[in-house]
């Protein structure tokens, strides 16, 4: 069975401050996709990046970051210098590599940013 | 449009009534899903549909669910003699294809059941 964990309920910051967002997932399979989705308080989730589990480079866009490591079966996300619009609820999801196979998501990190 | 919309944005039902729930996908797109999300938890899957045809309802809770996709494109999510445990929202999420990763998800429809 595939699971998601995302320890962190809440997160609080300041403006400018960096955060990491963690992410540990489950699987068994050895061809796998990991998402990260972004939900505002308008509730509907924002895609934010995909990942396969055969490329393990790193990715940065712009003031965010993602570090995926199949050794610890992490898949944590880092926002640089974070901005008031930072604040949401994060997903982590994994999906296995199977036509309309559905995303497994975590119960998300609800990050909220101050000025 | 360019995103998936949903319908209505707000749903209120009183125990026992029947409610249809509309998803409007990406134009184009094959494959569109349906998620409940319950309150502070993340999305868990309902059911898929490859163009018209149904290929996974496992994750539909019971027997008072349906869902269909006539023509394989707008969706709707049915649930008969609403429960009060039915209060969620509703999220409709549409792909290119079958093996195309990403969803796409509509701003859903949040359902309350007094």
């Amino acid at each position: 069975a595939q699971k998601v964990t995302q320890a962190q309920t809440e997160i609080s910051v300041v403006e400018k401050e960096d955060v990491t967002l963690d992410c540990v997932y489950e699987t068994r399979d050895t061809t796998y996709y990991l998402f990260w989705y972004k939900q505002p308080p308008s509730g509907e989730l924002v895609f934010l990046i995909r990942r396969n589990s055969f490329d393990e480079q790193n990715e940065i866009s712009g003031r965010y970051s993602w570090n995926f490591q199949k050794s610890t079966s992490s898949f944590n996300f880092t926002i640089t210098a974070s901005q008031v619009v930072d604040s949401a609820v994060y997903f982590c999801a994994l999906t296995l590599n199977q036509a309309g196979t559905a995303l497994i998501f975590g119960k998300g990190t609800t990050l909220s940013v101050s000025s | 449009g360019a995103g998936v919309s949903q319908s209505p944005r707000y749903k209120v039902a009183k125990r026992g009534q029947d409610v249809a729930l509309r998803c409007d996908p990406i134009s184009g797109h094959v494959s569109l899903f349906w998620y409940q999300q319950a309150l502070g938890q993340g999305p868990e899957f309902l059911t898929y549909f490859q163009n018209e045809a149904q290929l996974d309802k496992s994750g539909l809770p019971s027997d008072r669910f349906f869902a269909e996709r006539p023509e394989g494109s707008v969706s709707t999510l049915k649930i008969q003699r609403t429960q009060q445990e039915d209060s969620a929202v509703y999220l409709c999420a549409s792909s290119l294809g079958p093996f195309t990763y990403e969803q796409y998800f509509g701003p859903g429809t949040r359902l309350t059941v007094t």
